[in-house]
């Protein structure tokens, strides 16, 4: 099985702020990497899928990048209501897999 | 609008068994692969099984393999997952979520529906 690291596993941080979130793969997904967010009491939801690509929708502060086995989530300017949980997760093969997440806070 | 909704979830004694829906609107449900993924209290997601379009093509987690069952009804427009032998393990929340025209991520997700398994 593809393992999914995320780093950190929490970080706080102020609204303006950039931050970026890391992914690491035990081996190259050749790009199969989504990223998600997911508020407490509610249901994940995308925000960047195949590494880089915004999902219709999602504010341009998110961005995604990497390749191989490394991929990186940054937000640029935080805003009030991207203090979430963000997983990575990965389809390039079964099993699918997700990352145990990141928190970020208020600081 | 595009909506996923999921039923089924309750309390359930360890060994009994639980059939969870996931009605879908809005988007072409027939066109569509769909997914269940899971999640237990104050941890992360977990992939459970997915389900091609047609529902030719079948995949489970590993540890999924032998107790659920994905399935769907394209003209009800619903999927489906029966667990049998459910153990304390499993308490979760439920999501479905769809698939995606082009790209393999999880585009829409349903509220989750929770199973509680306890004596």
């Amino acid at each position: 099985d593809i393992q999914m690291t995320q780093s950190p596993s929490s970080l706080s941080a102020s609204v303006g702020d950039r931050v970026i979130l890391t992914c690491r793969a035990s081996r190259n997904i050749n790009n199969y990497l989504n990223w998600y967010q997911q508020k407490p009491g509610t249901a994940p939801k995308l925000l960047i899928y195949a590494a880089t690509t915004l999902q219709s929708g999602v504010p341009s502060r998110f961005s995604g990048s990497g390749s191989g086995t490394d991929y990186t989530l940054t937000i640029s300017g935080l805003q009030p209501e991207d203090f979430a949980t963000y997983y990575c997760q990965h389809t390039y093969i079964t099993p699918i897999t997700f990352g145990q997440g990141t928190r970020l806070d208020i600081k | 609008e595009v909506e996923l909704v999921e039923s089924g979830g309750g309390p359930v004694k360890p060994g009994g068994s639980l059939r969870l829906s996931c009605s879908a609107s809005g988007f072409p449900f027939d066109s569509y692969s769909m997914n269940w993924v899971r999640q237990a209290p104050g941890k992360g997601l977990e992939w459970v099984s997915s389900i091609s379009s047609s529902g030719s093509h079948i995949l489970y987690a590993d540890s999924m393999q032998g107790r659920f069952t994905i399935s769907r009804d394209n003209v009800k427009n619903s999927l489906y997952l029966q667990i049998n032998s459910l153990r304390a393990e499993d308490t979760a929340v439920y999501y479905c979520a769809s698939g995606s025209r082009g790209h393999d991520a999880f585009e829409m997700w349903g509220q989750g529906t929770m199973v509680s398994v306890s004596s």
